[in-house]
């Protein structure tokens, strides 16, 4: 069954840089999401992105954060200036098309800023 | 407002029993709602979904019921299995035209052999 994947699996960053993280969709989906789970808490929506642009965006996803589709097959997520608060675990999902439609997740990069 | 939670944060079963999970929402725009599971170190993984002009819906073991007149949804799994132990959350799609999922907070489900 086609999936997901994202890596890293973990990654651990010093405070103030910038990091990417990468996801690849499932192949036919043409819609792609970014969300993050602080440790303990709830999965929460970032952004949202459909034919090479930001469709949604939550308000966590200020300057700080980019989207990027640099191929036909890569998503990534870059935070640039990284702060403590920023330590979570982040998926990328994706679906065929927007509305009524399941979001298929991976299984997340974990970020630890120290 | 924008708000997915859920009655109880853990469930306990035995195995062979049937489990109900619960949730509450309180947006009667949200049109759209799915079931995920989250086994450990893994993301959410899609169980079932189901839209707001439907109130029950089955798949294999599982079934979702929506009930909008008091904004709940459920999940009930049969015959509850050792691999079905997992934290259950569901989600909301907020309003018409919205891409984004909003999550609860999680039920754990524990089931005991």
């Amino acid at each position: 069954e086609p999936e997901v994947t994202q890596t890293p699996s973990h990654q651990v960053t010093q405070m103030g840089q910038e990091v990417i993280l990468r996801c690849v969709p499932i192949s036919n989906h043409l819609y792609f999401y970014w969300y993050r789970q602080i440790l303990g808490q709830k999965v929460e929506f970032l952004v949202s992105f459909y034919n090479n642009e930001i469709s949604e965006k939550s308000e966590i996803f200020d300057d700080q954060f980019s989207v990027e589709r640099p191929d036909g097959s890569n998503f990534t997520l870059k935070i640039r200036s990284t702060k403590l608060e920023d330590s979570a675990m982040y998926f990328c999902a994706s679906s065929e098309n927007s509305i009524n439609q399941p979001q298929h997740f991976g299984d997340g990069t974990r970020l630890s800023i120290l | 407002g924008e708000n997915v939670g859920l009655h109880l944060p853990t469930l306990s079963v035995q195995e062979g029993d049937n489990s109900i999970i619960n949730c509450a929402y309180s947006n009667s725009a949200s049109d759209y709602f799915i079931w995920y599971k989250q086994e450990s170190g893994k993301g959410p993984q899609f169980i079932i979904d189901i839209r707001s002009n439907m109130d029950k819906r089955q798949g294999q073991r599982v079934t979702v019921l929506l009930n909008k007149t008091v904004k709940h949804l459920s999940l009930q799994i049969a015959a509850t299995q050792p691999g079905d132990s997992a934290v259950y959350f569901c989600a909301e799609n907020t309003q018409g035209g919205s891409e984004k999922l909003v999550f609860g907070k999680g039920t754990k489900l524990t089931v005991n052999p």
